[in-house]
């Protein structure tokens, strides 16, 4: 078990390009987050999937993000137009069902310069 | 409002004692399940620990233990004989029915430094 995997660990855009963050979650697990994680604002729910299914998005700025599961071993995240304030670090994490615990990869860190 | 909710900053402890950290929570449902987590000075989030709300009875793993009040919506972690790698922000959170189990509400997280 490798874990949560997610690509690339680091990755700087310039302002008004756009980003592709994936994530491997754990083999089997059937929800999968997207999490954003800065010093001001702390560890913010993005977006959830069940079985693959978009769930609840209620955390995604509604614009630029967007977030698929094209099948159980990988999704995305991917923002349009980065701007400076779209810079932390992304975290993708995985639970085998609704009621266990979650577990999270070691995220990509998103610099918009 | 904040949902869950970590008073306490930082902490500093010596090596080889017990500490605290105190997390309360808010959520209407009867059936919700508490966990902390971990984040090491690299960056990674580690799953620690967890409390089903219906179990009376306090988690424990290795030197990680729980103090579960459910009246007072509370979840201490109490980890014992503390060692100097225990140095990290420990963040509680909450997965409740009330959202569908589709988040993990975290806490601004404590910041425990363990000294020689």
């Amino acid at each position: 078990n490798a874990g949560v995997i997610q690509t690339p660990r680091h990755k700087v855009t310039g302002k008004g390009q756009e980003a592709t963050l994936w994530c491997e979650p754990i083999s089997g697990h059937s929800a999968v987050f997207w999490y954003r994680q800065t010093i001001v604002q702390g560890l913010e729910f993005l977006t959830y999937f069940r079985n693959q299914a978009p769930i609840d998005d209620s955390g995604m700025p509604k614009e630029r993000f967007s977030a698929q599961m094209p099948n159980q071993s990988h999704s995305t995240l991917k923002i349009q137009s980065t701007q400076p304030q779209d810079s932390a670090v992304y975290l993708c994490a995985s639970s085998l069902a609704e009621n266990t615990e979650v577990f999270f990869g070691k995220g990509t860190r998103l610099t918009v310069v | 409002a904040q949902k869950v909710t970590q008073t306490q900053t930082s902490i500093s402890v010596m090596e080889k004692t017990t500490v605290t950290m105190d997390c309360v929570y808010e959520t209407q449902d009867s059936s919700y399940f508490l966990f902390w987590y971990k984040q090491t000075a690299s960056g990674e989030i580690v799953f620690l620990i967890r409390q089903d709300s219906y179990k009376k009875e306090n988690a424990t793993v290795g030197h990680y233990s729980l103090n579960f009040q459910k009246p007072k919506s509370s979840i201490g972690l109490i980890i014992t004989a503390t060692q100097i790698e225990d140095s990290a922000v420990y963040f509680c959170a909450m997965r409740e029915h009330d959202s569908g189990y589709n988040k993990l509400t975290f806490g601004k997280g404590t910041v425990l430094l363990v000294s020689p």
